[in-house]
């Protein structure tokens, strides 16, 4: 149990275009669902918290025009990021949680922007 | 502000030894803290959750402790198999639903 999925896995875009990432809960229903960035070495970054039906919160420095989030149901969130740069290319992780306090990830999307 | 600190970036174990990675923390006290492991190129995996009240959590060969005189928490494996080389995260509450990640000690078990 407790499978998240995320498509695509990877997504190679030119730079100026903007690339949606799909978070879903497979076999449970995810109050909240969250987006992280990774760089090569590096630690997850939490980018954005969302609830079901609300805005997403956004950490500070994470812009929020240019990494949509919705949140449309319980069991799906999309990242959408806009008038991506090469800047933008990392590896994108959401996570989701019911009521308790464990976050079950997905695999992971490779956004490279070329 | 909150600090997360891992030993070593790289840890070198030879199979069938334990290994001991290590999590401390500063500047708060975390309520629980949780451990991931994450392979390269996937998301983090969880792997057990430790409360303050709790000195010691096993899950088949893992052991993880949590001594917050100290703030420190230790994860352990036994008798260490190569399947288990990864990266191994700690990950304390960050306040509200949020988790902070440490950086990770990447484990390597030797053959």
């Amino acid at each position: 149990g407790a499978v998240v999925s995320q498509h695509p896995s990877w997504v190679i875009c030119k730079s100026g275009t903007s690339v949606k990432i799909e978070c879903r809960s497979l076999d449970f229903q995810a109050t909240t669902m969250f987006w992280y960035r990774q760089f090569p070495k590096q630690s997850l970054m939490l980018m954005a918290t969302s609830n079901e039906g609300s805005k997403a919160t956004y950490e500070q420095g994470v812009e929020k025009d240019k990494f949509l989030i919705n949140h449309a149901s319980l069991t799906l969130s999309t990242l959408t990021v806009t008038s991506a740069h090469p800047e933008d290319s990392s590896f994108y992780i959401c996570s989701a949680r019911t009521t308790t306090t464990e976050q079950y990830f997905g695999p992971g999307t490779r956004l490279t922007v070329t | 502000s909150q600090k997360i600190e891992q030993n070593s970036e790289a840890l070198n174990i030879q199979e069938g030894k334990t290994a001991t990675l290590t999590c401390n923390y500063t500047n708060y006290s975390p309520a629980y803290l949780q451990w991931y492991r994450q392979d390269p190129g996937r998301g983090p995996v969880f792997l057990l959750l430790i409360r303050e009240n709790e000195k010691e959590k096993r899950k088949e060969r893992l052991k993880v402790t949590f001594d917050t005189t100290l703030k420190q928490s230790l994860f352990h494996i036994t008798a260490s198999q190569p399947a288990d080389s990864a990266t191994y995260l700690c990950a304390p509450p960050g306040g509200g639903d949020k988790i902070i990640f440490g950086k990770g000690t990447r484990l390597h078990i030797l053959p």
